[in-house]
């Protein structure tokens, strides 16, 4: 099974710095034959579901504002969060799709310092 | 608007039953796969299964197979999932959550509120 890894666990930003969260996998989710990487990130706010960033490590899903950024390939992965705002705190989730098991991270948690 | 609402969520004792289902509205239900995915509370996410458009091909998770049965009714723009044998350790949040790609390797891109079931005695 393909393990997630993510850090830090949670992380204290000033309102205009940058945050940076990071996701390990066990293995590759660079497929050969496209040469995408089957990883994607979301951000959940209490109460509510998970919310889709960026799909094909760095692809930007529609209405994502651009001080979010997703980069990486093979193995690490990076989500930045430029600018940081107040309604940016939230958990954030990294995703692999290139198995079945579709294995979560566990989680960073942002919050304003 | 694209909007998944699920129900079903109860308490229901160790070794019981329960039956989500999440109504789908505002894109052709149809035409893509469909998943369940659970998170315990104030934890993490697992994906438990998924079901492609004719509801002929499904996949679970390890930990629910034989217990858990998803399934579909497109004419009902409907998704379900049929847990039996419940466990402690399925007491989580259910969503249900739209496959942004044509494949069982999919990111999702639309999510439900959540059903919560809980089990306990």
């Amino acid at each position: 099974d393909i393990v997630m890894t993510q850090s830090p666990d949670s992380l204290a930003v000033s309102l205009g710095e940058r945050a940076t969260i990071n996701c390990k996998s066990s293995q590759s989710l660079l497929y050969d034959s496209n040469n995408k990487d089957y990883l994607g990130w979301y951000q959940q706010k209490p109460g509510q579901p998970p919310k889709l960033l960026f799909y094909w490590a760095s692809t930007r899903e529609s209405g994502v504002p651009d001080r979010f950024s997703g980069s990486g390939s093979g193995t690490d992965f990076t989500l930045s969060i430029s600018n940081l705002q107040a309604e940016d705190v939230a958990v954030y989730y990294c995703q692999e799709y290139y198995s079945l098991s579709h294995n979560f991270g566990g989680g960073t948690k942002v919050e304003i310092k | 608007e694209v909007q998944l609402v699920e129900s079903g969520g109860d308490l229901v004792q160790p070794g019981g039953s329960l039956r989500l289902s999440c109504a789908v509205s505002g894109f052709s239900f149809s035409n893509y796969w469909m998943s369940w995915v659970r998170q315990d509370p104030g934890k993490g996410l697992e994906w438990v299964a998924n079901i492609n458009q004719d509801g002929r091909k499904k996949n679970y998770v390890d930990s629910v197979k034989g217990r858990f049965t998803i399934s579909r009714d497109n004419a009902k723009n409907s998704l379900y999932l049929q847990m039996n044998s419940l466990r402690v350790e399925d007491t989580a949040v259910y969503f249900c959550a739209r496959a942004m790609r044509d494949s069982p390797y999919s990111i999702f891109d639309y999510w439900g509120q959540g059903a919560l079931v809980t089990v306990s005695s």
